[in-house]
């Protein structure tokens, strides 16, 4: 199975901040990796797919980049709704995995 | 609209048996495969398994074969996850999604809005 590993586990950031959050693949992947926004009580929600494409309605503070085995996820100027938890998964080869988790928290 | 409809939240006794269900609409229900994904409470997200509704090939995460049931019916464009007899620990909440075609690398672009499971003797 393909380990994916997030980094932080957790960030207190303030709204206005620029935040990074990296996934790595513990095999190679290519760029079949997503990324997911989850809030309490509710379904995930899609944000990133094929390592660096904004799903339709996420606005442009989000970005992806990277391939191989190496991600980030970078949300440019924090906003009060963005603060969730976010998951990486690769979709290179089942079965499908997700990362551990970062939770993002106010500073 | 594009959506998966999960059935509702079940409260269930030590090995009894359960299937939860996730019907779509609004899209070829046969033309994408679904996934299941557990969230145990307070944890992350597991991926469970998958089935292509069009001829029911399914694949499961190791840690869910044998475990669970993955099935589809297309004739009213549903999904079903199934236990057997369920333990305490399968406690949770269970999301199904469309799997996205080969533009999006397979991403999960529709969810349901969970069932949560409740095991409790």
């Amino acid at each position: 199975d393909i380990q994916m590993t997030q980094s932080p586990s957790s960030v207190s950031a303030s709204v206005g901040d620029r935040v990074t959050i990296t996934c790595r693949a513990s095999q190679v992947i290519s760029t079949w990796l997503a990324w997911y926004q989850e809030k309490p009580g509710k379904a995930p929600k899609l944000l990133i797919y094929a390592a660096s494409s904004l799903q339709s309605g996420v606005p442009s503070r989000f970005s992806g980049s990277g391939s191989g085995t190496d991600f980030t996820l970078t949300i440019s100027s924090l906003q009060p709704e963005d603060f969730a938890t976010y998951y990486c998964q690769q979709a290179n080869s089942f079965p499908y995995t997700f990362g551990q988790g970062t939770k993002l928290e106010i500073k | 609209e594009v959506q998966l409809v999960q059935s509702g939240a079940e409260v269930k006794k030590p090995g009894e048996s359960l299937k939860i269900s996730c019907k779509g609409s609004g899209y070829s229900f046969t033309s994408y495969w679904i996934v299941w994904v557990r969230q145990m409470p307070g944890k992350g997200l597991e991926w469970m398994g998958i089935i292509n509704p069009s001829d029911s090939t399914t694949r499961y995460s190791p840690s869910f074969q044998g475990q669970v049931t993955i099935s589809a019916d297309e004739s009213i464009n549903t999904a079903y996850l199934q236990w057997s007899s369920l333990k305490a620990s399968d406690i949770g909440m269970y999301y199904c999604a469309r799997r996205s075609g080969g533009r999006t690398m397979y991403a999960f672009d529709i969810w349901g809005q969970g069932t949560m499971v409740t095991v409790s003797s």
